[in-house]
């Protein structure tokens, strides 16, 4: 397993703004994820990011919009840009233990409020 | 596009009785699966996983669910369930896309355990 903290855990943002969520492992692990979850929703992948290499973003989501940074196997960060209360979520950072598996880890999540 | 499903959004039972929260997945290729668990105000903590090997695998807190390949299914069951059970619960599937394994997951199904 891996021990996986965010930062901040929760944040009201007003409209117009940015946010930068931090997400830090206790271990190198090659591939992280960025996921959401709206309200009474389930996970949506935003995008995987792999150290030394560009994000790979999912269907609907842009790197203008979300952009990621990776720069070393243990720490990660995403930023929501431009904020509209639509992007109130939750952002869970993840990691794969097991390469080849997908078998993720969590974070704590970041409960973003966007007034 | 691979998909699964929870098939009940929401399960109440009361305390000590038995439960079955039920997942069945669409693909014709191999798979590892996996259950998630979501406290309130919390991130995601794996269960239990499939990858290979026995079809009957235990996870924590005393949940064990099986691989039925037959039918796509992965249900997760406990034989005596508590009031600290209460919580979201997740079935994700790993599928192969491409050079990549995309992990899918399902709608979530509350759980709620009654005095």
């Amino acid at each position: 397993s891996a021990v996986i903290s965010q930062k901040p855990s929760r944040d009201i943002c007003q409209r117009g703004t940015s946010l930068t969520i931090q997400c830090q492992v206790d271990s190198q692990v090659t591939m992280m994820f960025w996921y959401r979850q709206q309200p009474g929703q389930s996970l949506t992948l935003i995008a995987t990011a792999n150290q030394g290499s560009e994000a790979t973003y999912e269907s609907g989501f842009v790197i203008d919009k979300f952009p990621i940074s990776r720069p070393n196997l243990t720490f990660s960060t995403l930023t929501v840009s431009n904020m509209s209360p639509e992007d109130s979520s939750i952002y869970l950072c993840s990691v794969e233990i097991l390469a080849g598996t997908n078998e993720q880890y969590f974070g704590p999540g970041t409960r973003l409020t966007v007034t | 596009a691979q998909s699964v499903t929870q098939l009940d959004s929401q399960v109440p039972v009361f305390e000590e009785a038995p439960v079955e929260l039920r997942c069945n997945y669409s693909s014709s290729v191999s798979v590892y699966l996996f259950w998630y668990v979501q406290y309130p105000n919390q991130g995601l903590q794996l269960l239990l996983k499939y990858l290979s090997g026995s079809t009957l695998v235990k996870g924590i807190n005393g949940f064990e669910a099986e691989f039925n390949k037959s039918q796509t299914s992965f249900h997760l069951r406990k034989p005596s369930v508590h009031i600290s059970d209460t919580a979201e619960y997740f079935c994700a599937v790993s599928y192969v896309s491409g050079s990549a394994r995309q992990l899918t997951f399902g709608s979530g199904t509350q759980l709620t355990v009654l005095p």
